[in-house]
């Protein structure tokens, strides 16, 4: 599977907008980008998934770069609530099979 | 639905013992993952279920693990003589295979000590 490069850790202040970076320059034409996050003690949730086009739902919005070797999370407005480490992941359209994790973006929000 | 549950949320064990972890699907879900977490790490693949078939599994899964899904509903993981080495958040996860990409839904995990 392709693999994502994301930064080890991220700040932003409460209420600005925060914009998650993940590198996949192997990504496959195949390949959906979905991004996870992980609050403390709890199991990863969905946040958001893509092909080419950007992405937008009640969450985040997902910036997909033409080339499709870069994808941007974007949080419109961070709460502290979304603190948490975020998951940029590649899953293969035709197989739909496991999820591999990388080791993720600690977001710390700062009140 | 009250999403993917998992059975016991913790468990201390020791040494030698045996240790077998319950997960519940979301209902209609004909796919179920398990994925093991150590800290500051992110999950790793273990193994996935479509219905009640196996369908992969890891080489993180050694002959001491072992995986079952007999109704293709819930599932089981147990783990036969227990190291310190197992010690991690056993995570379930579950999704509907369609045509299209689809998320899947992770349980909130078994914590696995031991002692």
């Amino acid at each position: 599977d392709a693999k994502t490069t994301q930064p080890n850790s991220m700040e932003s202040n409460e209420e600005e907008p925060v914009h998650l970076p993940c590198n996949h320059s192997t990504i496959s034409g195949t390949d959906y980008i979905h991004w996870y996050r992980q609050l403390p003690s709890q199991g990863p949730e969905y946040v958001i998934h893509g092909l080419t086009s950007n992405v937008n739902n009640r969450m985040a919005s997902l910036a997909i770069a033409e080339d499709r070797k870069s994808s941007t999370l974007i949080l419109h407005r961070a709460t502290l609530r979304d603190a948490a480490v975020y998951y940029c992941i590649l899953r293969d359209v035709g197989t739909g099979n496991q999820f591999y994790f990388g080791t993720g973006t600690s977001l710390t929000v700062i009140p | 639905d009250t999403g993917v549950s998992q059975d016991p949320r913790h468990k201390i064990t020791k040494r030698g013992q045996n240790v077998t972890f319950r997960c519940d699907p979301i209902s209609e879900h004909n796919r179920l993952y398990w994925y093991r977490q150590t800290l500051g790490q992110g999950p790793e693949f273990l193994t996935y279920f479509q219905n009640e078939a196996q369908l992969e599994k890891s080489r993180l899964l050694s002959d001491r693990f072992s995986a079952e899904r007999p109704k293709g509903s819930f599932s089981t993981l147990e783990i036969q003589r227990t190291e310190q080495g197992d010690s991690a958040m056993y995570l379930c996860a579950s999704s509907l295979v369609s045509r299209m990409n689809t998320e899947a839904f992770f349980g909130q995990g078994t914590r696995l000590t031991v002692v």
